[in-house]
């Protein structure tokens, strides 16, 4: 009963640093989603992938890049890190995009 | 122009109280409408999809106008429980997907 998995919850790192956020679902979705979230704002969409295959730029792109590895995973990758880039990031998957959303609990990054 | 726009709130209420409040949208094209859930530092949840008819999910009710292109939430007898930031999402039509999230509306309920 897993869901949406994402790892890890918790990151610090150093301005340049690299790292990946991973995203995983259970629930045989199609379309899968990155968005990062601030203080007193919504939700923006980074990334995201309609089916396996495809990957397409949402609100926010800059400083990111995405696999779609398979139908079930989804990764994140942040190639140098700045402290604009401190965030919680959400990963979510629909059956379809225009079906209901389902969130993962979130990796809260911060860049020093 | 923001895709969707919602009224930050807080709206502080006594339980048992009702709680009203609404959220615009910019693309007259929008097809689906939802209202999620995210208390304090979690994942939004999905509360409810909204129906051109309106629907009612226990003491919650959704309304949809699309002339004036607006969703509400309305919340009956309020709970402690109901403490939350509520927060509106739309997308667009056929193969647009993208949804688009309000900041959210911060609902407080007090003993």
């Amino acid at each position: 009963n897993a869901g949406v998995t994402q790892t890890p919850k918790f990151q610090v790192l150093k301005t340049g640093q690299s790292m990946t956020l991973q995203c995983a679902q259970d629930m045989n979705h199609n379309s899968m989603y990155w968005y990062r979230q601030d203080p007193g704002m919504g939700l923006r969409l980074i990334y995201y992938s309609a089916s396996e295959g495809t990957t397409d730029k949402g609100e926010v792109p800059n400083g990111y890049n995405v696999s779609r590895l398979n139908k079930r995973e989804f990764s994140l990758r942040l190639e140098s890190a700045a402290p604009s880039q401190t965030s919680v990031y959400f990963c979510a998957s629909s059956l379809r995009g225009s079906q209901p959303q389902h969130f993962g609990d979130g990796t809260r990054l911060s860049i020093l | 122009r923001k895709e969707v726009e919602q009224d930050p709130g807080p709206f502080n209420v006594p339980e048992g109280a009702t709680v009203a409040f609404n959220c615009t949208y910019s693309n007259s094209a929008s097809q689906s409408f939802f209202w999620y859930r995210q208390d304090c530092r979690k994942e939004p949840k999905l509360l409810m999809s909204v129906y051109s008819s309106g629907n009612e999910d226990g003491r919650f009710t959704a309304q949809l106008n699309r002339a004036s292109q607006y969703i509400s939430l309305l919340i009956r007898d309020s709970k402690l429980s109901d403490s939350a930031t509520y927060l509106c999402v739309v997308n667009g039509r056929g193969g647009d997907y993208k949804l688009s999230f309000g900041a959210g509306t911060t609902v407080t309920v007090r003993a």
